[in-house]
C-alpha cells in the first residue's frame, strides 16, 4: 500500500507571494491532518480534515488554511508569506474510524524556505 | 508551561546501551500517548501506541506512561546504530484529532 505522499518536496517562494502544498494520503484514509516543524517549535498542529470539513484547527493565522476533497486529497494555502514561515510541513493521514486512536500516518513533508 | 516537555538532547550512546528517552506533559485530559521515530529529511514514523497508564513492549522498545505523575518515557534496548534519529513524544485526548508533541530528542548511536 503506498504511503502518504506530499507534494512538491521543496519549495522557494518569496516574502508577501502565496503557496499551495497538496498530500494524497493513504488509500481508504479519510482524515488528514496537517504540522508545521521548525527547529524552535517542533511540531505543531495546524488542522485536521474529515470528509470535507475542517474538524480541529490549531493556532495559526488566518493566512493559513486548508481544504479536503471528496477523494480526500487536501491542500494548504498559505497567503503573504512571511520569513517564519520557512518550515518543514508535514501531512498526516489516519482511517478515524474512533477519534484521537486511530494511527496518524506521516508523509515526508514539504520543505518551504521564504527569501 | 508547554503542554509538553522534552528534553532535546542531543544524547550519544554507544552500540548496545540502554536508552532511555522522557517527556513530561501538562494536560490531565491527554488520554494517549506515542513515541514518533523521525530520520534525518524524513516524516515521522509510529514506533509505539499506548492507551493511558501502563507498560507496552514491542522487541527493543518499551513505552511506559504514569499518568500520576505526567511522564512518559520510551527505553531502546540494546541501541544500535540504525536507532540514530529523532525522538518524538506525543499525546492526545478527548474528542479532538489534535496531536502535540514534544520538541524531539536526538540520537545517535555510536559504533
Amino acid at each position: 500500500k503506498a504511503g502518504v505522499t506530499q507534494t512538491p518536496r521543496y519549495l522557494i517562494k518569496t516574502r508577501g507571494q502565496q503557496v499551495t502544498l497538496s498530500c494524497s494520503p493513504i488509500s481508504g484514509h479519510r482524515s488528514v491532518s496537517w504540522y508545521q516543524q521548525t527547529p524552535g517549535q517542533g511540531l505543531q498542529f495546524l488542522f485536521e480534515y474529515f470528509s470535507e470539513t475542517q474538524r480541529n484547527k490549531g493556532n495559526f493565522p488566518g493566512r493559513f488554511s486548508g481544504r479536503q476533497f471528496s477523494n480526500s486529497r487536501s491542500e494548504m494555502n498559505v497567503s503573504t508569506l512571511e520569513l517564519g514561515d520557512s518550515a518543514l510541513y508535514l501531512c498526516a493521514s489516519s482511517l478515524r474510524v474512533q477519534t484521537s486512536t486511530d494511527t496518524q500516518y506521516f508523509g515526508p513533508g514539504t520543505r518551504l524556505t521564504v527569501l | 508551561q508547554k503542554e509538553v516537555e522534552q528534553d532535546p538532547g542531543p544524547l550519544s550512546v554507544p552500540e548496545g546501551a540502554i536508552v532511555s528517552l522522557n517527556c513530561t506533559y501538562s494536560n490531565s485530559a491527554f488520554q494517549y500517548f506515542m513515541w514518533y521515530r523521525q530520520y534525518s529529511r524524513k516524516g515521522p514514523e509510529l514506533l509505539m501506541y499506548t492507551y493511558s497508564s501502563g507498560n507496552k513492549e514491542d522487541g527493543r522498545f518499551t513505552a511506559q506512561v504514569d499518568k500520576s505523575s505526567k511522564y512518559i518515557s520510551l527505553f531502546i534496548r540494546d541501541s544500535q546504530p540504525s536507532d540514530s534519529a529523532t525522538y518524538l513524544c506525543a499525546t492526545s485526548g478527548g474528542s479532538n484529532y489534535k496531536l502535540t508533541f514534544g520538541k524531539g530528542t536526538l540520537l545517535t548511536v555510536n559504533p
